[in-house]
């Protein structure tokens, strides 16, 4: 089985602080993806990576960035978080099949 | 900008009935179709895929495409309470892009 793991299921931070957020994923999945999901707006994409150290903006990029170093895996970075960023992230890696996530369990960060 | 629309529900269907799950579209050159489903507090997982018009089956669920009316729908038959969850509609143009997810629509299915 796919297995996309993230690194915190709950995390509390401070205004200001740098977060990072990490996925891992053991099925050598070239293309990640890290969206946040929120009541009423469903799934946007913040960003995304077809390869090693290629990154793509996704819909949200702004207060965000991203690292990709090794092919399994991709970290979320917000460099000063705000509170408007509370919210659930969640990591996806894409498999052989055209449209196929497997997500990762997801990140709750809560912004004080 | 790619917009994916769905009822956000709650849709609320009696056990045994089919569920009819509605997605539009908004971009012609949209290739691939996926139904996704999130159980509260999960993560979503793929349950459906469709690419070309018409009906395909897979057990109790049925995906539906009509590309000329830029619309897709997933029927659940024989509904179950285990079903209730949000489900995601997702859609695909041709190369290596990422989904446009729409909303979901929360579906509850009463025993």
């Amino acid at each position: 089985d796919v297995k996309v793991t993230q690194s915190s299921r709950y995390l509390v931070k401070r205004t200001g602080e740098k977060v990072f957020l990490e996925c891992v994923q053991d099925m050598d999945h070239e293309n990640m993806f890290w969206y946040r999901q929120d009541p009423g707006l469903g799934l946007r994409l913040i960003y995304f990576s077809y390869d090693v150290k290629m990154k793509e903006k996704g819909d949200i990029p702004e207060g965000y960035s991203v690292s990709r170093e090794k092919k399994e895996r991709f970290s979320l970075i917000l460099e000063s978080a705000s509170t408007n960023q509370t919210s659930m992230y969640l990591c996806a890696s894409k498999g052989p099949l055209s449209g196929e996530l497997f997500f990762g369990e997801g990140s709750r960060l809560t912004v004080l | 900008q790619k917009e994916v629309e769905q009822n956000s529900g709650p849709l609320s269907v009696p056990e045994g009935a089919i569920a009819s799950l509605n997605c539009t579209y908004s971009d012609r050159v949209s290739q691939s179709f996926f139904w996704y489903r999130q159980y509260s507090g999960k993560s979503p997982e793929l349950i459906m895929s469709i690419y070309s018009n018409g009906d395909k089956e897979d057990g109790r669920f049925t995906a539906q495409l009509n590309k000329a009316s830029q619309y897709v729908s997933l029927l659940i038959r024989d509904s179950q309470p285990s079903d209730s969850a949000t489900y995601l509609c997702a859609v695909k143009d041709s190369g290596n892009t990422p989904l446009v997810f729409g909303k979901g629509t929360r579906l509850s299915v009463i025993a």
